[in-house]
């Protein structure tokens, strides 16, 4: 079975700053990849997808992220962060399933943003 | 406008009681799912339904019950046999048709349930 992994449950960065939240995914073939941000109290809301092609991936907000196959990654990134990216992230991994996808998600990490 | 509709967003219950959290959504699609979220440990699939009438436990199902009996709804149960019910629960929907090489998750705005 498929799995991921946040090893950083808490980051914070100062505004204006640049961030890479990490996220590890363990499958043996390449799965479907996902970055979801929620706000407290509230639902997910997606951020970026990979499928297949071109391993940099841009999303919404100013987000991107990059498939690395060689070391199952798939890394967001943000040039400069802004006092309103301040929530909780999760990466998620699907294993190609013919429309009967089902996402395991990582544990999350909480985002700070400090004036 | 489109969406995934959970209701109530906060309920409470005494131990021993039956409750069900209500999902609707309008999106016209297939596929719906269940998402339990403990604070540290991410969220978790309940259960999830590919196609009216049929289901498939996750890797929590149990203590819980679901039905699909219509598209649009996709209704929880959180029975008095499980065992720590108190968490936010999230209802979503895959919006993937067979065959296309794409996808997501749409989520609802949550269910936090508080057992007493």
């Amino acid at each position: 079975a498929q799995s991921v992994t946040q090893p950083d449950i808490h980051i914070t960065v100062s505004e204006g700053a640049s961030l890479e939240l990490r996220c590890n995914y363990s499958y043996g073939a390449t799965p479907y990849l996902f970055w979801y941000v929620q706000s407290p109290g509230q639902g997910l809301q997606l951020l970026l997808k990979y499928f297949s092609g071109d391993t940099l991936v841009q999303g919404i907000k100013g987000f991107e992220a990059e498939f690395k196959r060689s070391q199952s990654s798939f890394n967001l990134r943000k040039p400069s962060v802004h006092w309103s990216d301040a929530a909780e992230y999760f990466c998620a991994v699907g294993v190609p399933n013919f429309g009967n996808e089902k996402l395991t998600f990582g544990t999350g990490t909480r985002l700070t943003i400090i004036p | 406008d489109g969406g995934i509709t959970q209701s109530p967003k906060y309920l409470f219950r005494k131990e021993g009681q039956n409750v069900t959290l209500s999902c609707e959504q309008n999106l016209n699609h297939d596929a719906m799912y269940w998402y339990r979220q403990d604070p540290g440990q991410g969220l978790r699939l309940i259960y999830y339904s590919q196609i009216v009438n049929d289901f498939q436990k996750g890797d929590i199902a149990e203590g819980y019950s679901v039905s699909r009996e219509k598209k649009e709804s996709f209704p929880l149960t959180v029975t008095s046999a499980q065992k720590n019910p108190t968490a936010f629960y999230l209802c979503a929907s895959w919006n993937r048709a067979r065959g296309a090489n794409t996808g997501e998750l749409f989520f609802g705005e949550g269910s936090r349930l508080t057992v007493l």
